[in-house]
């Protein structure tokens, strides 16, 4: 079965600077896809990077780009520039085998952006 | 396109009521995926309809219940409602074509047991 792990409950960083959000995986599939999401303190859970495990290079979109470390069994998030409006949750998630959609979330990681 | 919408957004109801949650996912979308989020637990996943057929079952009693309409629109419905069912409630659509596609999360129901 997937297992996600976020082991970051809470994280600080200034505004402008990078950070990196920690998530490792494990899994029997031999082809998966790792996806980040942020959800803010409305609850909706908003959709930002795709990683597939045969993709060649590194997912970015933005200011989040995935470093991906397939050895490793890691997918962090990294946020450039840091905004007052990225403090937020964010969860780390993975489909599960088989068929259907169905994802399993880390626990997620709180990030405060310091002004 | 629109985006997944989930009414109604706030709920209050006693212990033993019953309840309905209704999520209408993105136009085209034919796959619904329900999540209950608590602070204990995390995000769960409760089912999935495809093609108005539940394709994926979480861990949880029968109590909670779901189906999905021709028009794709779904609703899951939990009976004899406990206190700790208290949780924000967010379903996900994707085309439903490929498990490692992204869903896209409704705003949620935030219900409160009391």
């Amino acid at each position: 079965a997937q297992k996600i792990t976020q082991t970051q409950p809470g994280m600080f960083v200034q505004e402008k600077e990078a950070v990196t959000l920690d998530c490792t995986y494990d899994t029997s599939d031999p082809s998966y896809g790792l996806f980040w999401y942020k959800q803010p303190s409305s609850g909706e859970m908003i959709f930002l990077i795709y990683q597939g495990s045969y993709d060649q290079q590194n997912a970015t979109e933005g200011r989040y780009s995935l470093n991906f470390q397939k050895a490793r069994k890691s997918a962090n998030l990294v946020i450039s520039a840091s905004q007052l409006g990225d403090s937020a949750m964010y969860f780390c998630a993975m489909p599960r085998g088989g068929t259907g959609n169905q994802f399993y979330f880390g626990t997620g990681t709180s990030l405060t952006v310091i002004p | 396109k629109a985006g997944v919408t989930q009414t109604p957004r706030y709920l209050i109801k006693t212990r033993g009521q019953q309840v309905t949650l209704s999520c209408s996912p993105i136009s085209g979308h034919r796959s619904v995926s329900w999540y209950q989020q608590t602070p204990g637990q995390g995000l769960q996943f409760l089912f999935e309809y495809f093609s108005e057929t539940q394709r994926n079952k979480g861990n949880f009693p029968g109590r909670f219940s779901g189906r999905q309409f021709s028009n794709s629109r779904s609703e899951m419905n939990v009976s004899t409602l406990e206190l700790g069912d208290s949780a924000l409630y967010l379903c996900a659509s994707s085309p439903g074509r490929d498990r490692q596609e992204t869903q896209y999360f409704g705003p949620g129901t935030r219900l409160l047991v009391l």
